[in-house]
Order: structure tokens, then C-alpha cells, then sequence
């Protein structure tokens, strides 16, 4: 198994560009999440899902898009692309509670600078 | 609301000395609580956890326990490697809520050889 993986890993975008980025999991795991992770701010949410077809603002959803169209994917958008967006982005999965596991399991991360 | 607090880093050790990292949370009732670990240029791990009070959560010779009286889940490891060397996360998933879990700041720990 892979687990969780990104498409990038890496990204430079310009200011109000758009661009999208993928996370893949291959444990039938029923939650995603997206998270930002800047210096000193630890790990933020950004949106989540808690199963296919369902999405979910968390804690700075403003300036991205999710979709989940299949369970084993998460797509993370930007329509248009700021400065501030400038983060290294980390996607995780998780199974149904009701399997008595509750960790969350991270991708490698995607660093994106935007210019 | 919910939320983690731990330690600021960076932690300076020299090989082999004694860790603790401090971890307090905010929470009703018993949530779950986590420790996460990030090596440079990786995602996070999760290396031990505590679901219940007084449990002690254990992994790689870290140790932490779940401590209701005082809402702390310090880490404890008696002797640090390098290669123990990164950044731990403190974190809870709230009693009741099964979709998401809160992250504490982070604590940088730099192992000296």
C-alpha cells in the first residue's frame, strides 16, 4: 500500500494563478483532510471530508475549494492564487471511528510559494 | 473551545540526555490525545496515544500519560537520540467528535551528538 500520497510535491505559483492539488489514499479510509502548515501557527485545517460526495469548511477554508467526487481522492483548489497562500499543505486520511482506529495517517506534504 | 498547548521550542538536548515536552489541553469530558512526530521533509506520524484517563500512551522509548487532574499528556523519553531529532505535535480529538482533531503549535527538539 502507499498510503496517502500528493501531487506536487513542489509548486511556484504566480499571484492569481489557480492550480489544484491531489491527494490519493489507498486504505478505504472514510475521512480526508486538508491542512496548512506555516512557522510558528502548527498545523491549521483547511476543509475536510467525511466521506465521498461530502465536503466541510474547517478552520481557514477562505481562498480554497475541495472536492471528494471519489472516495479515495481529495482535491484541493485555488482559484486564485496569494501571497499569503504561500504554505507547505499536508493531506490525511482516516478510517470510520466505528473500526475503533482513529489515527490519522499524513501525506509527504506539498510545499507551494506563490509570488 | 478545544485546544492544545505545548511547550515552545526549539529544544537543544545533547545525546542521551532526559526529553520532556509539556502538553496541556482545553476539553470537555475525555477526549483522545496524540502525540505526532515530523521529520524534516516528511508528514506527520502519529507515535503514541492515550484514549482514556491514566493511560499511558508508549512507542520508540517515548512515553506519555493521560492525565485528567491536571489535562496534561506530557512526553517523556529517558534518553534521546539524534536521530530523534524533529518536530512533535501535541494534539486531541474532541470527546464525541469523530471528524476532526486539534494540533498544538508544534515543539522543534535538535538532538546534539
Amino acid at each position: 500500500n502507499a498510503g496517502v500520497t500528493q501531487t506536487p510535491k513542489f509548486r511556484v505559483l504566480k499571484t492569481g494563478q489557480s492550480m489544484t492539488l491531489l491527494c490519493a489514499q489507498d486504505m478505504n479510509h472514510e475521512y480526508m483532510y486538508w491542512y496548512r502548515q506555516d512557522p510558528g501557527m502548527g498545523l491549521r485545517l483547511i476543509h475536510y471530508s467525511v466521506g465521498e460526495g461530502t465536503t466541510a469548511k474547517g478552520e481557514v477554508p477562505d481562498g480554497y475549494n475541495v472536492s471528494r467526487l471519489k472516495k479515495q481522492n481529495f482535491l484541493l483548489g485555488l482559484e486564485s492564487a496569494a501571497p499569503s497562500q504561500t504554505s507547505v499543505y499536508f493531506c490525511a486520511s482516516r478510517s470510520d471511528l466505528r473500526t475503533g482506529e482513529n489515527e490519522q495517517y499524513f501525506g509527504p506534504g506539498t510545499r507551494l510559494t506563490v509570488t | 473551545g478545544d485546544s492544545v498547548t505545548q511547550m515552545e521550542g526549539p529544544v537543544t538536548l545533547s545525546e542521551e540526555a532526559f526529553l520532556t515536552i509539556n502538553c496541556t489541553y482545553t476539553a470537555t469530558g475525555y477526549p483522545s490525545l496524540f502525540w505526532y512526530v515530523q521529520y524534516p521533509g516528511e508528514g506527520l506520524q502519529l507515535l503514541l496515544k492515550a484514549t482514556k484517563a491514566d493511560d499511558k500512551g508508549s512507542n520508540k522509548g517515548f512515553e506519555a500519560t493521560y492525565r485528567k487532574e491536571t489535562t496534561s499528556f506530557h512526553l517523556e523519553k529517558g534518553s534521546v537520540q539524534v536521530s530523534d531529532s524533529a518536530v512533535y505535535f501535541c494534539a486531541l480529538r474532541p470527546m464525541n467528535r469523530d471528524d476532526k482533531i486539534i494540533f498544538g503549535k508544534g515543539t522543534r527538539l535538535h538532538i546534539l551528538p
